[in-house]
């Protein structure tokens, strides 16, 4: 089944300063990879997808890229804010199935 | 526009009592339903998920059971629960691939049992 791998576990980055987490997975038949974020206490929230058709897609301060090839996708958040402090979840889906990394704090420093 | 209800939000229960969580889902038919289950501190764990009536996959052999008695209500359950039961169940919804595939969450159960 899929495995998907997360790092780093923990994140901190200067207020201003750009945050990149990367995740890599085993199936290679995954086809769609969507990231989540998690502030304490609360329910993850989708931010951003991509899907295995496409390399690169951006929103705003956020983009996702994604190697097929190299089978690894990476969350990028520029001009990081306070408000970006959370937990990230990577994750691949596949039949039904979304398989969620282990997760990245990331601490914005002021 | 879909919505998705979880309840309780929190339950504390001692070890060996019986667990029903429900979840229902609003807005939608024939959803993906899953159970997940976040330990303190740690990652999001694919318990159940269910792609019909009926239909239910495990993914942890543990000691929870999960059904889909109506085609957008999903119940996790336990006869007798145990410590490591503990934590932050989530109930999610999404359709199909060919209907876009993005996962919503409910929000959540916070479960400790003593």
């Amino acid at each position: 089944g899929e495995n998907v791998e997360q790092h780093p576990s923990t994140l901190s980055v200067q207020e201003g300063d750009s945050a990149v987490i990367k995740c890599t997975y085993s199936d290679s038949a995954s086809n769609y990879f969507p990231w989540y974020k998690q502030e304490l206490g609360k329910r993850p929230q989708l931010i951003i997808d991509i899907r295995s058709n496409v390399g690169e897609k951006k929103d705003q301060r956020i983009a996702v890229t994604l190697n097929k090839t190299a089978k690894h996708f990476s969350l990028h958040i520029t001009e990081t804010q306070p408000e970006d402090s959370a937990v990230y979840f990577c994750a691949g889906y596949r039949d039904d199935k979304i398989i969620f990394g282990k997760g990245t704090r990331l601490h914005i420093l002021p | 526009s879909q919505t998705i209800h979880q309840w309780p939000a929190t339950l504390v229960q001692p070890v060996g009592s019986p667990l029903s969580l429900e979840c229902t889902v609003e807005g939608t038919s024939n959803p993906n339903l899953y159970w997940y289950r976040q330990a303190a501190g740690r990652g999001l764990q694919l318990l159940f998920y269910s792609v019909g009536i009926g239909q239910i996959s495990s993914e942890v052999p543990q000691n929870l059971s999960a059904s889909r008695p109506q085609d957008r209500q999903f119940i996790l359950s336990s006869k007798k629960l145990l410590l490591s039961d503990s934590g932050f169940y989530l109930c999610a919804w999404s359709l199909d691939w060919d209907r876009g595939g993005k996962l919503f969450f409910g929000s959540g159960t916070q479960l400790s049992v003593l």
